[in-house]
């Protein structure tokens, strides 16, 4: 079973409107959690990166909550332009001795159209 | 300009053929991973690497092999063993040392085999 859920699986929304992305994982030990924009054809590129100690961070119109006791997160995109349709990859680092082992959701498609 | 490349960006074999794809960084980088990416599921690690001569399996090594005679290189070849090798394939990068250390992708190979 997949240590990092996703959800919705895709969705479509009109440009400027608002909209949700979901993760829950159950990856353990814990040591940060990203979100990351995959353009299609291209490799992911980092939204945000969450500690555990972290709740909400932000970068321009993404903003990501990180709920470390009940182990979801979310990314939350304002005001959605046609540059935001991608896939959005939820990816929770679990803790080793010196590195951290990326653990992938298999991601939101997201549409927005005109 | 620094960054991670791949190439070719797309690749068409034979069954039955060994293919090799290649992955350079000029970001200093100690450590160079491997993932495989199919619809609908997460990436998987096929290998990385922490030092130069140095590499470790990941989970799915069977049917690939790879190599890190230099810091900034690590060709993947995915051999006639590998059963379904269709995929696309992601290579990247990091310090090594610590889980916050961040990740960073390259624009990936589309690999079709016939």
């Amino acid at each position: 079973k997949n240590q990092v859920e996703q959800s919705p699986q895709s969705l479509i929304i009109l440009e400027g409107k608002n909209c949700t992305l979901q993760c829950n994982y159950t990856v353990s030990p814990f040591s940060n959690l990203r979100w990351y924009k995959q353009d299609t054809g291209r490799g992911p590129v980092s939204l945000t990166i969450m500690t555990f100690s972290e709740n909400t961070k932000s970068n321009g119109r993404y903003t990501a909550t990180l709920d470390a006791d009940t182990k979801q997160s979310s990314l939350h995109i304002t005001a959605s332009q046609l540059s935001d349709s991608a896939s959005y990859i939820c990816v929770v680092i679990r803790q080793t001795d010196s590195w951290g082992k990326l653990q992938f959701g298999s991601g939101t498609q997201v549409v927005v159209t005109p | 300009d620094g960054g991670i490349t791949q190439s070719p960006k797309y690749l068409f074999r034979k069954e039955g053929q060994n293919v090799t794809l290649s992955c350079e960084q000029n970001l200093n980088h100690d450590a160079m991973y491997w993932y495989r990416q199919d619809p609908g599921q997460g990436l998987r690690l096929i290998y990385y690497s922490q030092i130069v001569n140095d590499f470790q399996k990941g989970d799915i090594a069977e049917g690939y092999s790879v190599s890190r005679e230099k810091k900034e290189s690590f060709p993947l070849t995915v051999t006639s063993a590998q059963k379904n090798p269709t995929a696309f394939y992601l290579c990247a990068s990091s310090i090594w040392g610590s889980s916050t250390y961040e990740q960073y992708f390259g624009p990936g190979t589309r690999l079709t085999v016939t």
